[in-house]
């Protein structure tokens, strides 16, 4: 059974600062992996996917990195800013049936 | 991509009773799912549902509790049936294209407070 952690549980950072959040899987036979963000009583947003053939995909601001072999992903933001303070989700999918099993998220807070 | 709208936004209930979800996308899609949130907590798979074959549901989640309904291949229904406190949560229903290597999208959610 897949089971996917995500490290810091939270974070906070003065505004500006380059910062890292990171995604831990325990089975390295994944189709993809995708990187999520949710506001507070919202749906999630599509970030960046990778699929898992794929090192890394970029958007913006946004970096995110797949290890397959290590089953560890890392989403990298770029001089963060107040509107980047969310919840940050890993979900990674193991089965060509595509569903999804999703870590508990890092908090993030930027502070202005 | 994807957009998904859900019905409704939020609610509140009486416990024993029913309320059904609805989602609509805006596309054509293969593969539709629906998440429960917990309070504090992260998702959790509930059920998939592909049209033209009956959903398919997760460890502790029974069809009783949660009928899904996929009547095309734009819309989908879940029912939250005999209501409780414990169901209390964000459901949310996410879709993929027609592989799994689709980018899964996900609409707002429906706020569920049981009394």
């Amino acid at each position: 059974k897949q089971e996917v952690t995500q490290i810091p549980a939270a974070l906070s950072v003065p505004e500006g600062e380059n910062l890292v959040l990171n995604c831990s899987f325990t089975d390295s036979a994944i189709y993809n992996l995708q990187w999520f963000r949710q506001d507070p009583g919202k749906g999630l947003t599509s970030l960046l996917l990778i699929q898992s053939s794929q090192r890394e995909q970029t958007s913006g601001r946004l970096n995110a990195s797949l290890d397959k072999s290590s089953g560890r992903s890392t989403l990298y933001i770029a001089a963060s800013q107040p509107g980047d303070s969310a919840t940050y989700l890993c979900a990674v999918t193991s089965t060509n049936a595509g569903k999804s099993t999703f870590g508990d998220g890092t908090t993030l807070t930027v502070k202005p | 991509s994807a957009v998904i709208s859900q019905k409704p936004s939020r609610d509140i209930c009486q416990r024993g009773t029913s309320l059904t979800i609805q989602c609509q996308v805006d596309s054509q899609v293969t593969m539709m799912f629906w998440y429960r949130q917990q309070p504090g907590q992260s998702l959790t798979l509930i059920a998939t549902a592909n049209q033209g074959s009956e959903a398919t549901y997760e460890s502790g989640f029974v069809i009783d509790k949660f009928p899904i309904s996929r009547p095309n291949l734009t819309f989908s229904t879940l029912t939250v049936s005999n209501m409780s406190p414990e169901d209390s949560s964000i459901y949310l229903c996410s879709v993929r294209g027609a592989t799994t290597t689709d980018t899964q999208y996900f609409g707002p959610g429906t706020r569920l407070t049981v009394l």
